[in-house]
């Protein structure tokens, strides 16, 4: 089975806090997700990875960045949380040419 | 650009009933269609994959279909469960060749017992 694990299901956070999220997947997919999810506006994509070191800007990068340095590894960083920040942030997977998505558990993200 | 829409927004059933939950998509030209299930606070798991040489897809209680032509697709549970209550997306690939998905914003299920 596909495992996409989150290093965190809960965190707390202060506004200016510098934030790493890390989503590791053992599937050996090239591509890579991060999106937020939040009540109204559902799930939206922050940003992408087809490689490592590779990178692409979604629909709402902005305040955030990434890294891959690792194909089973995709951080997503907040440089600066503020309190819109706050939200459920989800990872998933894929292989190259898939649309076929897999998820991993989610991280509750409360910036105060 | 994809635009995918889920109606209703949300639904209240009692158990025992057969239900079907409505998926559409814009851009017809699509790989497959992928229907999750989200229990609250959780991540998604992928319930069904169509792909568009498929009209149907099943696994258990859930059958999913996918009507290209009319930009349409339909989730049914047969005789629902109050385990079946969560939220369920659908999801198509956007309209680049780029592995993204354009999800819509859910059907939320309650099964009453």
């Amino acid at each position: 089975d596909v495992k996409v694990t989150q290093s965190s299901r809960y965190l707390v956070k202060r506004t200016g806090e510098k934030v790493f999220l890390e989503c590791v997947q053992d599937m050996d997919h090239e591509n890579m997700f991060w999106y937020r999810q939040d009540p109204g506006l559902g799930l939206r994509l922050i940003y992408f990875s087809y490689d490592v070191k590779m990178k692409e800007k979604g629909d709402i990068p902005e305040g955030y960045s990434v890294s891959r340095e690792k194909k089973e590894r995709f951080s997503l960083i907040l440089e600066s949380a503020s309190t819109n920040q706050t939200s459920m942030y989800l990872c998933a997977s894929s292989f190259m040419g898939s649309y076929e998505q897999y998820f991993g558990p989610g991280t509750r993200l409360t910036v105060t | 650009k994809q635009e995918v829409t889920q109606i209703p927004a949300a639904l209240s059933v009692p158990e025992g009933e057969n239900l079907v939950l409505n998926c559409s998509f814009t851009d017809s030209a699509i790989y497959n269609l992928q229907w999750f299930r989200q229990d609250p606070g959780k991540g998604l798991t992928s319930l069904l994959l169509i792909q568009s040489s498929q009209r149907e897809q099943t696994s258990g209680r859930l059958n999913a279909s996918l009507d290209k032509s009319s930009g349409r697709s339909t989730l049914y549970i047969a005789a629902s469960q109050p385990g079946d209550s969560a939220t369920y997306l659908c999801a198509a690939p956007g309209s680049s060749n780029t592995g993204k998905l354009i999800f819509g914003q859910g059907t939320t299920l309650q099964v009453k017992p």
